[in-house]
């Protein structure tokens, strides 16, 4: 089985200041991958960023990366120089990747963080 | 490209009442989910299909909710009878390979009355 846990409901942050957005995951894969998602209000899901298990160097995309600690199993999400527009709901989700493993092709999601950006 | 289509966007019925979601994937996307939002929480997996195969349906209230992929392409998602536990938002999501990102449709907004 997998979990993913947010333990943020809500986050507050100055615009144009980085925000840390917290993932923790469990899993009994071996290998898996991790993702985060942002919905705003209109409620449409959009890809961020992905993290695989295997992956020495942590991801980037832009303005957001992730920054992986494979033995605390976190996964956090990191926002720098935030904008008005990055006011939305932030899902992290994480899948196993490794064909034969239980939670092969399964995306489970977290409970999500709000983010808010004041101007 | 285009993207994941859902449709309707919005649906209001009353309880008791059958309803269907259809869902359009991205082109040549084999791995197709159906998943279940309520307000305020994150996406919770109904079913998803590798192909025309349902492969992981452990979720889905089989009393009530059917689903199909006929030619592994569209998909519909049918509630029959509907409760009003059911308003929610239905989401469809696509990928190229099962363990790659997922692409999500814009959802149908389920209102039940």
């Amino acid at each position: 089985a997998q979990k993913i846990t947010q333990t943020q409901p809500g986050m507050f942050v100055q615009e144009k200041e980085a925000v840390t957005l917290d993932c923790t995951y469990d899993t009994s894969d071996q290998s898996y991958g991790l993702f985060w998602y942002k919905q705003p209000s209109s409620g449409e899901m959009i890809f961020l960023i992905y993290q695989g298990s295997y992956d020495e160097q942590n991801a980037t995309e832009g303005r957001y990366s992730l920054n992986f600690q494979k033995a605390r199993k976190s996964a956090n999400l990191v926002i720098s120089a935030s904008q008005l527009g990055d006011s939305a709901m932030y899902f992290c989700a994480m899948r196993g990747s490794g064909a034969g493993g239980t939670s092969y092709g399964k995306l489970t999601f977290g409970q999500g963080t709000i983010l808010t950006v004041h101007p | 490209e285009a993207g994941v289509v859902q449709s309707p966007r919005y649906k209001i019925i009353e309880k008791k009442q059958p309803v269907a979601f259809w869902c359009n994937p991205i082109s040549g996307h084999n791995t197709l989910y159906w998943y279940l939002q309520n307000l305020g929480q994150g996406p919770e997996l109904l079913i998803r299909y590798e192909n025309e195969e349902a492969v992981d349906d452990s979720q889905l209230p089989k009393d009530r909710f059917s689903a199909e992929r006929l030619k592994g392409v569209d998909s519909t998602l049918k509630i029959q009878p509907a409760e009003l536990g059911d308003s929610a938002v239905y989401l469809c999501a696509s990928s190229l390979l099962p363990n790659a990102e997922a692409f999500f449709g814009q959802g149908t907004r389920l209102t039940v009355v």
